[in-house]
């Protein structure tokens, strides 16, 4: 059965921390993706990475940074965190290819900024 | 860069009403579409997707959407729903080749009333 494996359900961080998020998929998917879900807004990009060290800006980059050392593995680090990070984290991995294909989901990692 | 609009930001129905959701995506070139589904609590699940062929295409749970390209839509349907169908939908969209960078439609919140 395909995973895709968040490190963390819930998190509470103060403001100003550094804050890591790792995700793990067990699929050997080449494509990884970290969006952020908020009411009304729908899932937002915030970074994507098509191979080991490669990462491309999604559309809300702002405040974020991402790491992906091993094909497996795609963090994203929040370099110091706001009350407006607040949000839940959602990781996808993918397998590119001509057609046919999916993105799979982690379970998604709520996180609060006090 | 690809786009979706989901015009139907909630939608209220009794259960046994049929319904349709609307996407309508933005993107030069060919396609892949899908759509995905969060219940309450759960992380996001694929309902169904198109990469080719029949434009009609069925998922599980006795969804189907239709790709309409003239249009550039890809409206999701069901002709009786249940109270268990209250979640939200995602319509999203991919390059059909090249790199597949993940696009989502700000969602659709679903309230089945039984």
């Amino acid at each position: 059965d395909v995973k895709v494996t968040q490190s963390s359900r819930y998190l509470v961080k103060r403001t100003g921390e550094k804050v890591f998020l790792e995700c793990v998929q067990d699929m050997d998917h080449e494509n990884m993706f970290w969006y952020r879900q908020d009411p009304g807004l729908g899932l937002r990009l915030i970074y994507f990475s098509y191979d080991v060290k490669m990462k491309e800006k999604g559309d809300i980059p702002e405040g974020y940074s991402v790491s992906r050392e091993k094909k497996e593995r795609f963090s994203l680090i929040l370099e110091s965190a706001s009350t407006n990070q607040t949000s839940m984290y959602l990781c996808a991995s993918i397998k590119p290819g001509r057609g046919n294909t999916e993105a799979f989901f982690g379970q998604g990692t709520r996180l609060t900024v006090v | 860069a690809q786009s979706v609009s989901q015009h139907n930001h909630h939608v209220i129905l009794s259960e046994a009403a049929s319904l349709e959701l609307g996407c309508n995506y933005s993107y030069g070139g060919t396609v892949n579409l899908f759509w995905y589904v969060q219940y309450p609590g759960q992380h996001l699940q694929l309902l169904l997707k198109y990469f080719s062929g029949d434009p009609l295409v069925k998922g599980i749970k006795g969804f189907e959407a239709e790709f309409i390209k003239s249009k550039f839509s890809f409206n999701l349907r069901k002709p009786s729903v249940q109270w268990s169908d209250t979640a939200e939908y995602f319509c999203a969209v991919t390059p059909y080749t090249g790199f597949q960078k993940l696009v989502f439609g700000t969602g659709t919140r679903l309230l089945v009333s039984p």
